[in-house]
C-alpha cells in the first residue's frame, strides 16, 4: 500500500489531454514539494516535473504539474503513442523523513 | 551530465546479503552538492525508495526496510553501495541507484539504468 495514492489507469485519444492525480496527506504533499516521474517501458524512471509545477530541460510543455493542499496532478496535452508509460508521482515524508511513491498510473494512448 | 551505473551480482541466495555498487562518473561522490540513493521496483510493480546518503553523513533509511539496510560511499572509487541483509523473494526486484540534488528530499534527478536482483530459495 502506497503512502501516495494514484489512480492505477487512464487513457485518452492522441491529441487530447489527460490528467493524473495524486493524494496524499499533510506530512508529505502538504508540505513539501511533488515531482512526477515518467517510465517508458523497460527503461528507468525519468524526471518530468519537479518542485510541483517545473519542468527539467528538455521536458516539453506539454506537460505540467500543479499542486493544491494534499493533492497533486499531473496534466499532459496533445497525447502523442510515445507518452504510453507508467507515470508516478513522489514527494518527501516530513513524518517518515522518507521519499515517498505513488503506486503508479498506466497511461494508455488509444 | 552525471551518470550513473549499478553493478553486482544478479542473483542472491535467500537469507543471505544482497551487495549492489553504483559507479559515478563526471561528478563526485563527495560534493556536498548531491546525495546519493537507492530506489527499487518489483517485477510489475512500483517504485519503493530504499534510502539516500551523502558525503556530509546525513543518511536517511526507508523505515521498513532500516533494520536490513546499509549505504555507503567508497570515495576512493567514486561509488556507492547498497546492502541488504537477510533478503526473502520479497526483495526480488530491479534496483536503481539515483542521485538527489542538495538535500535527501529533492527529487532523484538522474538514474542508472537498473540492475535485476532475483532472490532464490
Amino acid at each position: 500500500q502506497s503512502v501516495l495514492t494514484q489512480p492505477p489507469s487512464v487513457s485518452a485519444a492522441p491529441g487530447h489531454q489527460v490528467t493524473i492525480s495524486c493524494s496524499g496527506s499533510g506530512s508529505n504533499i502538504g508540505n513539501n514539494w511533488v515531482s512526477w516521474y515518467q517510465q517508458l517501458p523497460g527503461t528507468a524512471p525519468k524526471l518530468l516535473i519537479f518542485d510541483n509545477n517545473k519542468r527539467p530541460s528538455g521536458i516539453p510543455d506539454r506537460f505540467s504539474g500543479s499542486k493544491s493542499g494534499t493533492s497533486a496532478t499531473l496534466g499532459i496535452t496533445g497525447l502523442q503513442t510515445g507518452d504510453e508509460a507508467d507515470y508516478y508521482c513522489g514527494t518527501w515524508d516530513s513524518s517518515l523523513s522518507a521519499w515517498v511513491f505513488g503506486g503508479g498510473t498506466k497511461l494508455t494512448v488509444l | 551530465q552525471v551518470q550513473l551505473q549499478e553493478s553486482g551480482p544478479g542473483l542472491v541466495k535467500s537469507s543471505e546479503t544482497l551487495s549492489l555498487t553504483c559507479t559515478v562518473s563526471r561528478v563526485s561522490v563527495i560534493s556536498t552538492v548531491y546525495f546519493w540513493g537507492w530506489i527499487r521496483q518489483p517485477p510489475g510493480k512500483g517504485l519503493e525508495w530504499i534510502g539516500t546518503t551523502s558525503y556530509s553523513g546525513n543518511t536517511y533509511y526507508n523505515p521498513s526496510l532500516k533494520s536490513r539496510v546499509t549505504i555507503s560511499l567508497d570515495t576512493s572509487k567514486n561509488e556507492f553501495s547498497l546492502r541488504l541483509s537477510s533478503v526473502t523473494a520479497a526483495d526480488t526486484a530491479v534496483y536503481y541507484c539515483a542521485r538527489h540534488m542538495a538535500s535527501a528530499a529533492e527529487p532523484p534527478d538522474s538514474w542508472g539504468q537498473g540492475t535485476m536482483v532475483t532472490v532464490s530459495s
